[in-house]
């Protein structure tokens, strides 16, 4: 199975939105609504902030937003806050029965 | 609520088996419909999924770790244990074990050890 592409960095400033793309395939986003979005700040374990494209789990921000496209997921984020300043990982569902990530977004807050 | 907490050895000569436990508080790894699941990090790289077991016992693996890896769990420890066999010093990351609820969460992995570092070094 082929990693999810996901830009490697993007940066904002606070109080700006701004999206986080993941492409996939048609043996994974393509297929399945099964994405999850995870933030993963260094020595931390990550922490899911979607699941099923567009769902927050309880107590996650709703400056946390998800959307899908085709075989394309974006996760946005509105608001920016310097806390926001970590790695984001998208995640999908695959037609073998695994899962798969993608390379990773380091998102930095100017 | 739900705990886990992966423990092993740090330190693994290259072609031998890594051996990781990670033991489950506060929940059976029987409960129905709950996956649990091995995920690495190797140093300066991204997430990767090595593969879970789901409370039935059925095991699900990354393609390609598929030949080298084993997960099971210990209904009597309560704890899901990774085998990782032949290592390089490519396998050496940041191992997590997870639990996930399969399609009701959409296979988000909502909860999450704290993960353990493991050199793979001669």
């Amino acid at each position: 199975q082929s990693a999810l592409t996901q830009p490697a960095s993007v940066s904002g400033s606070p109080g700006q939105s701004l999206t986080i793309s993941c492409s996939g395939s048609s043996s994974d986003i393509g297929l399945y609504n099964f994405v999850s979005w995870y933030q993963h700040h260094p020595g931390q374990a990550p922490k899911l902030l979607i699941y099923d494209v567009s769902t927050r789990p309880p107590g996650v921000s709703f400056r946390f937003s998800g959307s899908k496209s085709g075989s394309s997921a974006s996760l946005t984020i509105s608001g920016l806050q310097a806390e926001d300043e970590a790695v984001y990982y998208c995640s999908s569902y695959t037609t073998i029965s695994t899962l798969v990530f993608g390379g990773g977004t380091k998102l930095t807050v100017l | 609520q739900l705990q886990l907490l992966e423990s092993g050895p740090g330190l693994v000569k290259p072609s031998e088996t890594l051996s990781l436990t990670c033991t489950v508080s506060r929940e059976s790894v029987r409960s129905s419909s709950y996956y649990w699941g091995w995920i690495r990090q190797p140093p300066g790289k991204g997430l990767e999924w090595i593969g879970s077991i789901y409370y039935s016992g059925n095991t699900y693996y990354n393609p390609s770790l598929k030949s080298r890896v084993t997960i099971s769990a210990d209904t009597s420890k309560n704890d899901i244990s990774l085998r990782l066999t032949s290592v390089t010093v490519t396998d050496t990351a940041v191992y997590y074990c997870g639990q996930y609820r399969g399609p009701s969460t959409g296979y988000g992995i909502d909860v999450w050890g704290q993960g353990i570092t493991v050199i793979v070094s001669s």
